[in-house]
């Protein structure tokens, strides 16, 4: 089974900085098997990205992945207050399984 | 706008068997694919079940021997089932969707549904 590790555990940025999440798989994970979601308090995640840098539908701009291999990074170019949230990396895994990293927070000054 | 919407008790005793469904609204079940994953209260995320639109299905190794996940096309809903239940199962329980041609990730979510397991 493939094992994510995101850091930093927590990010603590101001308004228009950029931030930038790690997610390192285990073994080597196909760009089209790695997604990112955003998770605020009492709500669902939502799917940010998808194979490894393709920005879901309504997504803004600022949000970015890349990576291949077993390092893929997520990046807000210029923080926002609402992007205060949990960031999860998931990976689809050879006979149909899925897993998710521990996630990183993203806490705005 | 594809809609999830998961149903079922908020509280169940240790032992018994957890029955939740997901009724999928604004577009159909079929040819799709569907899973469950859940988050115990300040924790991560784990996905527990998958079953493609044509009926075939997979479950995390480490809850396979107690989970069951089931369609009902006409109905366009699908259901879990988790048996012998325990603390540990407390959590938020969501359905989730995911697309046709890159069943990879989760597109579309339900808000979710709290399971208590206590007595």
């Amino acid at each position: 089974e493939i094992v994510l590790t995101q850091s930093p555990g927590t990010l603590s940025l101001s308004p228009g900085e950029r931030a930038t999440l790690s997610c390192r798989a285990s073994q080597s994970v196909s760009r089209s098997y790695l997604a990112w979601y955003q998770q605020k308090p009492g709500q669902a995640p939502r799917l940010l990205i998808s194979g490894a840098s393709s920005r879901a539908t309504g997504i803004p701009v600022r949000f970015s992945g890349s990576g291949s291999g077993t390092d893929f990074t997520l990046t807000i170019s210029s923080l926002e207050p609402q992007d205060s949230a949990v960031y999860y990396c998931q990976q689809y895994g050879s006979s149909v399984s899925f897993t998710f990293g521990p996630g990183t927070k993203v806490e705005i000054k | 706008q594809v809609l999830l919407q998961e149903s079922g008790p908020g509280l169940v005793k240790p032992s018994e068997t957890l029955s939740l469904t997901c009724t999928v609204s604004g577009g159909s079940i079929g040819y799709y694919y569907w899973s469950w994953i859940r988050q115990p209260p300040g924790k991560g995320l784990e996905w527990i079940a998958y079953m493609s639109y044509s009926g075939s299905s997979n479950y995390n190794p480490s809850l396979k021997s107690r989970v069951t996940m089931s369609v009902d096309t006409p109905k366009n809903q699908f259901s879990l089932k988790m048996t012998s239940l325990t603390a540990a199962d407390t959590a938020v329980y969501y359905c989730a969707r995911l697309p046709r041609l890159t069943p990879y990730f989760f597109d579309f979510w339900g808000q979710g549904t709290l399971v208590t397991v206590s007595s």
